[in-house]
C-alpha cells in the first residue's frame, strides 16, 4: 500500500533554535498534504493543509509564520518550526491522501511522526 | 457544529466482550469514511475503509447509515491487542478529511 515516510521521528532542541520536519509520499504523488499536531492523550489537531506549488491553507489559530510549510514537489512538504519554544512541544504529523480509483474514495496514509521536545 | 462528532469515552471492556462506537457526521455531502487506530505514541493507520452495504474484517464490522448520518464500528471478542484510540474520519472530498476526536478503548484481561 501507500506509503508515507517523516523525518525525523525524534528531535531534541534548544529554544530559539529552529526545526525542520520531512514528509514523503514514497509511492505515489501527493499534490496534498496534511499538517497536524497532538499533544499528549488529546486528539489530532490539523494544522494545515499544503499544496504542492502553491501556499499552504492554515488552520485558524495556527501562526503561518511560525509553522512554515514547503510543497515543492509532489512528493515532498517539510514544516519548519522556527524560534522553537518549550510549548512547541508535541507530536507532528503529515498525512497525505492516496486517490483511490474512484473520485472521492482517497484515503489518507500518515507519516510516523515526529516528536519535538524543546528544552 | 462539529463536522464530526465522536464519543471519547473511554471505553474499558473485558476480553471477549462486544464493543461498538458511533460516529456521526453533520454535512451530507461527504462521501468517504474511514476508521483508523491510533496505538499511544504511533501514527493512526487504517483500520477499515466504511462502505454503504457495510462491511465485516474478521471481527471487525463496520457500517454507514447516511440516512441518519453515522458510521459504526463493532469489534467482536475483544482481545488485549485491540486497545488503542479509534478514529472516525470523513471525507468530502479526496482532499477534505475530517477527524472525530478518536474513542478511547482499553481491553481488560
Amino acid at each position: 500500500g501507500a506509503v508515507v515516510s517523516q523525518h525525523p521521528s525524534w528531535v531534541i532542541c534548544k529554544s530559539g533554535t529552529s526545526v525542520k520536519i520531512e514528509c514523503r509520499s514514497l509511492d505515489f504523488q501527493a499534490t496534498t498534504m496534511f499538517w497536524y499536531r497532538q499533544f499528549p492523550k488529546q486528539s489530532l489537531m490539523l494544522m494545515a493543509t499544503s499544496n504542492e506549488g502553491s501556499k499552504a491553507t492554515y488552520e485558524q489559530g495556527v501562526e503561518k509564520d511560525k509553522f512554515l510549510i514547503n510543497h515543492a514537489s509532489l512528493t515532498l512538504s517539510t514544516l519548519t518550526v522556527t524560534s522553537a519554544h518549550p510549548e512547541d512541544s508535541s507530536f507532528y504529523i503529515c498525512s497525505a491522501s492516496h486517490l483511490g480509483t474512484l473520485a472521492g474514495t482517497g484515503e489518507l496514509f500518515f507519516g510516523e511522526g515526529s516528536r519535538l521536545t524543546v528544552l | 457544529r462539529k463536522e464530526v462528532e465522536q464519543d471519547p469515552g473511554p471505553f474499558n471492556v473485558p476480553e471477549g466482550a462486544t464493543v461498538a462506537f458511533n460516529c456521526t457526521y453533520s454535512n451530507s455531502a461527504s462521501q468517504s469514511f474511514f476508521w483508523y487506530r491510533q496505538d499511544c505514541r504511533k501514527e493512526p493507520k487504517l483500520l477499515m475503509s466504511v462502505y454503504s452495504s457495510g462491511n465485516e474484517d474478521g471481527r471487525f464490522t463496520a457500517q454507514l447509515n447516511r440516512a441518519s448520518q453515522y458510521i459504526s464500528l463493532l469489534i467482536r471478542d475483544s482481545k488485549l491487542s485491540d486497545s488503542a484510540t479509534y478514529l472516525c474520519v470523513v471525507s468530502r472530498t479526496g482532499n477534505q478529511f475530517y477527524f472525530g476526536t478518536g474513542t478511547s478503548l482499553t481491553v481488560i484481561p
